[in-house]
């Protein structure tokens, strides 16, 4: 079974400053998806960016970038010019393109809470 | 386009009873899911489906049960309230066909079992 983690349990960032968020992943599949999705108060999940593993490439949308090591199974997430709105917590979660009994599974990490100052 | 649509936001139940947690999904996807938000442990999941007339259970199913009727529709039934099953719950959907399609999700259900 996959597993991820997220081993910092909060994260604090000035206004306009960069910070990274670490999440690895054990799994024994070659082929899968990674996603990053944020958690604002609301509880309303948003989905920030996704890498697929065949992918070189690391993905990027507008602030946030991620930093994805295939052979060392890591997966961060890099947010830049942070912003108030930014504050949330964030969950690294991992989808097999298995079949079987991982089929559309999707594992989540158990979360980072970041805060951003003004 | 309405997405997910979980129905309650907030319930309070008393240990022993029933209740079934309803949502929708109005954007024909053939997977979809039911997850609980505990502190410190993420989300994990309860039950799936991968269409409808198939169900099957995630990590943590034990006291819950789903069936999917229509394509729409995946309600989960709480058979026997327990204060472990106090949680946060989401419902969430996506296609089938092209992995990378992200899980949408509802806004959630605030369940607390007394």
């Amino acid at each position: 079974a996959q597993t991820v983690t997220q081993s910092q349990p909060e994260m604090s960032v000035q206004e306009a400053e960069t910070v990274t968020l670490s999440c690895t992943y054990d799994t024994s599949e070659s082929d899968y998806y990674l996603f990053w999705y944020k958690q604002p108060p609301s509880r309303q999940m948003i989905l920030v960016i996704r890498q697929e593993a065949y992918k070189q490439q690391n993905a990027t949308e507008n602030r946030f970038s991620v930093n994805f090591q295939k052979a060392a199974k890591s997966f961060s997430l890099k947010i830049s010019d942070s912003q108030l709105g930014d504050a949330a917590m964030y969950f690294c979660a991992y989808r097999s393109r298995a079949g079987g009994t991982s089929y559309g599974k999707l594992t989540f990490g158990q979360g980072t809470i970041l805060t951003v100052h003004p | 386009n309405a997405g997910v649509t979980q129905t309650p936001k907030f319930q309070v139940l008393k240990t022993g009873q029933s209740m079934t947690l309803q949502c929708a999904q109005d954007m024909n996807h053939e997977y979809m899911s039911w997850y609980r938000q505990d502190p410190g442990m993420g989300l994990r999941l309860i039950h799936y489906s991968v269409g409808a007339g198939i169900t099957d259970q995630g990590e943590v199913p034990n006291g819950y049960n789903v069936s999917r009727s229509t394509t729409e529709d995946f309600p989960l039934r709480l058979l026997s309230a327990a204060p472990s099953q106090t949680s946060v719950y989401f419902c969430a959907s996506s296609y089938l066909q092209g992995w990378n399609s992200p899980l949408h999700f509802g806004n959630g259900t605030r369940l607390t079992v007394t």
